[in-house]
């Protein structure tokens, strides 16, 4: 069975651009969180989206912001690229809403914003 | 608000020995999931054990072990016969069981090195 998958793996941006992450969860996995690790920090939560709907937002600007599509694939959009978004961003996916089911990791894609 | 302590930025050990990686949590849930992951060179987030709050008994996976101490909010991991593909950073991570609220928490990672 495939894992979560995320494109591209690396991402060079310059100040002011916009960035755009792509992630597939497993399949049959309704869920997908997105996580910004910069560098020398744990991850911060940024969205989870479920059936299509953004279900919960982490402490960031609206510049970040997603999609989720009919097959359950997203789309992390960050506008007006800062430096300090330089970080490894990571999808990732879970069976659905019920409270008790595990995260499964991407491999992330690592955004540089020169 | 919950929050996810990892005291270790590193730990070191040597191959074949036994080593405890500390995680404190700060939360006033009574139901909620700890977990820990590993995340090696390649970057991809491994789960590696995962322990419920209501159950007492220790959560084990393989080498991989756990002290879950909840009156304490402490949840460490000990790898036993540690190897080399041991090393890694590895989270400490909490998430609430309370409908609505599935983000993860982590701490800021312990880097565990592996000596041969």
């Amino acid at each position: 069975e495939a894992g979560v998958t995320q494109s591209p793996t690396h991402l060079i941006k310059t100040r002011g651009q916009q960035a755009t992450l792509r992630c597939s969860p497993i399949s049959g996995h309704t869920s997908v969180y997105w996580y910004q690790q910069a560098l020398g920090l744990g991850l911060q939560f940024l969205l989870w989206y479920d059936e299509g709907e953004e279900r919960n937002r982490g402490n960031f600007p609206p510049r970040f912001s997603g999609r989720q599509f009919p097959n359950y694939s997203s789309e992390l959009n960050v506008n007006a690229l800062e430096l300090e978004d330089s970080a490894l961003y990571l999808c990732a996916s879970s069976p659905g809403t019920g409270g008790r089911e595990t995260q499964y990791f991407g491999p992330g894609t690592r955004l540089l914003v020169l | 608000a919950q929050t996810v302590t990892q005291s270790q930025p590193e730990m070191s050990v040597q191959e074949a020995e036994t080593v405890t990686l500390s995680c404190t949590y700060d939360t006033s849930e009574s139901d909620y999931y700890l977990f820990w992951y590993k995340q090696p060179p390649s970057r991809q987030m491994i789960l590696v054990i995962r322990q419920e709050a209501y159950k007492q008994q220790n959560a084990t996976e393989n080498r991989f072990s756990v002290n879950f101490q909840k009156a304490a909010k402490s949840f460490s991991l000990k790898i036993s016969d540690s190897q080399l593909g041991d090393a890694a950073m590895y989270f400490c991570a909490y998430r609430s069981a309370r409908s609505g609220t599935y983000k993860y928490i982590f701490g800021t990672g312990t880097r565990l090195k592996v000596l041969a």
